[in-house]
């Protein structure tokens, strides 16, 4: 398997301008985490998914963020309007089940300027 | 509050010292997970454990749940150990996600 797959790996944009972050997880996995790293807050849970269904966003830090998950093998995270304060890595991870090792994605790092 | 307290937050070590990483969490957890991020970025998930004690190679990980507290230990530790180690939790009780640590930057210089 080739792994979690991010895309694209590097994004810049303008501010107010939609941003989409794309996720593809491991075949089989039945959990797709998204996480957003900073310098000043590390690692933050964004929203997770089993199974296709959103669990848990209150990660996400408002309405701007959106995220799907349309079927088991790809997942979205949105941003509009996009705002500098959004610039950060955007990591992706699947697992296999609940409590199992996390595989993460290359990340996306995204700027907006 | 559920928090996760690492350290030390930067470590340098010289190549083949023991190195130990520290990780304490304020409440009981369900399972900790060690993550390592390479120079590049890269997150590499190194162990997930619940109780007791796992080893890879020359990465051991302890958690003692009655002190609420792990260490990851690296022996004959090479520059290519080089990354930043990140303590992550799943506090007991809840659906939640992972809570993580700030990581700890360790620096093997040969």
């Amino acid at each position: 398997d080739a792994g979690v797959i991010q895309s694209p790996r590097h994004e810049v944009t303008e501010m107010g301008q939609e941003v989409t972050l794309r996720c593809k997880p491991i075949s089989g996995h039945d959990y797709l985490f998204w996480y957003r790293q900073t310098m000043m807050r590390g690692l933050e849970l964004l929203i997770y998914f089993n199974n296709n269904v959103p669990i848990d966003d209150s990660g996400m830090p408002e309405d701007r963020f959106s995220a799907k998950m349309p079927n088991a093998s790809f997942s979205t995270l949105k941003i509009q309007p996009s705002e500098p304060r959004d610039s950060a890595v955007y990591f992706c991870a699947s697992s296999l089940v609940w409590d199992a090792n996390r595989f993460f994605g290359p990340g996306t790092r995204l700027t907006v300027l | 509050k559920n928090e996760v307290e690492q350290s030390p937050q930067n470590l340098t070590a010289q190549e083949g010292e023991f190195i130990t990483i520290n990780c304490s969490y304020s409440v009981g957890i369900s399972a900790l997970h060690w993550l390592q991020q390479h120079p590049g970025g890269g997150i590499v998930s190194l162990f997930m454990l619940s109780s007791g004690k796992k080893k890879h190679g020359r990465l051991i990980a302890t958690i003692n749940i009655q002190e609420k507290h792990s260490s990851l230990h690296i022996t004959a530790s090479h520059p290519r150990d080089s990354a930043v180690y990140i303590c992550a939790v799943r506090f007991g009780g809840g659906a939640d996600g992972l809570t993580f640590g700030k990581g700890t930057h360790l620096i093997i210089q040969p």
